[in-house]
């Protein structure tokens, strides 16, 4: 069956680059995606990547998709203390549900 | 543009009662999806309703059911609770049922089964 995996946690410090992993099993997934959730709130959708994609960039943010290792990875350049959040990896294939990873919990050092 | 609300925010119940939570998407979408997050299981997909029409669920048991009105709203049901469905359940809402879209998601509803 589908499913996503990612590492639990991750610390760094401030304004260095932070690297979140996540692999997928489905491999009809279609789109990838990260999703940012601060204590108390509800998740915010930080980038996507389509399937016939190798990379997206946006701002800080850095995804890196390898089809054939079925592995997405995100990059945060310059983590700030306000990075500290949960980031969840999921994606989303031929059917019309969304497969999220546990999540992985990053710590900012000031 | 409002986002998605979600009622209550916080419910506390007993086991075997059944609890009704709801959910408004933004306006103009169509499709509402929820999703169950508990600190072992993470986010797991409960459902997707389109126009009314539940379009895929999740691994759920049947204690666990939904609906969607004509005007997007869509609601939740949870029959016979157990300690086990205490968890964050959040509701998303997107324009469409692509993939594409993005979806956006409501602050939750926290249910504490006692």
């Amino acid at each position: 069956g589908e499913d996503v995996e990612q590492s639990l946690f991750l610390s760094v410090r401030e304004g260095d680059s932070s690297v979140i992993n996540c692999t997928y099993t489905d491999s009809s997934s279609t789109y990838l995606y990260w999703y940012k959730q601060e204590p108390g709130a509800g998740l915010q959708l930080l980038t996507y990547i389509f399937s016939n994609m190798d990379m997206k960039q946006d701002q800080r943010l850095t995804v890196l998709l390898n089809k054939k290792d079925k592995h997405l990875s995100l990059r945060i350049a310059d983590t700030q203390t306000g990075d500290s959040a949960i980031y969840f990896c999921a994606e989303r294939g031929g059917g019309f549900k969304t497969i999220f990873g546990a999540g992985t919990r990053l710590f900012v050092k000031a | 543009k409002a986002g998605v609300t979600q009622t209550p925010r916080y419910l506390i119940k007993t086991r075997g009662q059944q609890v009704t939570l709801s959910c408004s998407p933004i306006s103009g979408h169509r499709s509402v999806s929820w999703y169950q997050q508990t600190p072992g299981q993470g986010l797991q997909f409960l459902f997707e309703y389109f126009s009314e029409t539940q379009r895929n669920k999740g691994n759920f048991p049947g204690r666990f059911s939904g609906r969607q009105f004509s005007n997007s709203r869509s609601e939740m049901n949870v029959s016979t609770l157990e300690l086990g469905d205490s968890a964050l359940y959040l509701c998303a809402s997107s324009p469409r049922s692509s993939p594409a879209d993005e979806q956006f998601f409501g602050p939750g509803t926290r249910l504490t089964v006692l």
